[in-house]
């Protein structure tokens, strides 16, 4: 098994530009995750899906992020327009029972 | 809600001996799960082990064990014979088995271990 897979590693973007992040969680996981890790606030969680359906998404911040999950196998986490202050590591994760995986994150950082 | 609260933001061992992290927790709820999660430098988070709340026995996987009193709300880590490989940050989490906070991982502070050769 790869494992929760997320793309890009890294990202840097500008002030007011898109930001796409892209997750695949591991194949028959029917829950997914997006948390965001940062200095001060430690691992927050933004939005959780079960079988493709948004449960939870009291954690986002504000309407600038938008999360989708169209499919069992593929999920984006959206900021547009970015700002310096959502610089952080965003990790996506999935599970089927009761251990959650994380992917390796997608660092971003908006300058 | 539920709070997970790690008192230790560092602590440090030296390698081959044994060494306790710390975790306290709040809930109302009766039935939940607690792991610890590894992240070493490399930003991977990595489950280290995990306990059923409805689990009396501490769960333990290798050198990796854990000292869970439910009264107290506490789950602590104890890492014997430590490794410099066991270097990274660790965090408690706390996940609820039913209701609003089924599903969602909610996070300690984390400890940064130090392993010395």
């Amino acid at each position: 098994d790869a494992g929760v897979i997320q793309s890009p590693r890294h990202e840097v973007t500008e002030m007011g530009q898109e930001v796409t992040l892209r997750c695949k969680p591991i194949s028959g996981h029917n829950s997914l995750f997006w948390y965001r890790q940062t200095m001060m606030r430690g691992l927050e969680l933004l939005i959780y899906f079960n079988n493709n359906v948004p449960i939870d998404d009291s954690g986002m911040p504000e309407d600038r992020f938008s999360a989708k999950m169209p499919n069992a196998s593929f999920s984006t986490l959206k900021i547009q327009p970015s700002e310096p202050r959502d610089s952080a590591v965003y990790f996506c994760a999935s599970s089927l029972g009761i251990a959650i995986t994380f992917g390796s994150g997608t660092r971003l950082t908006v300058v | 809600a539920q709070t997970v609260t790690q008192s230790q933001p560092e602590m440090s061992v030296q390698e081959a001996e044994t060494v306790t992290l710390s975790c306290t927790y709040d809930t109302s709820e009766s039935d939940y799960y607690l792991f610890w999660y590894k992240q070493p430098p490399s930003r991977q988070m990595i489950l280290v082990i995990r306990q059923e709340a409805y689990k009396q026995q501490n769960a333990t996987e290798n050198r990796f064990s854990v000292n869970f009193q439910k009264a107290a709300k506490s789950f602590s880590l104890k890492i014997s014979d430590s490794q410099l490989g066991d270097a990274a940050m660790y965090f408690c989490a706390y996940r609820g088995a039913g209701g609003t906070s089924y599903g969602k991982l909610t996070f300690g502070q984390g400890t940064i271990l130090t392993v010395h050769p």
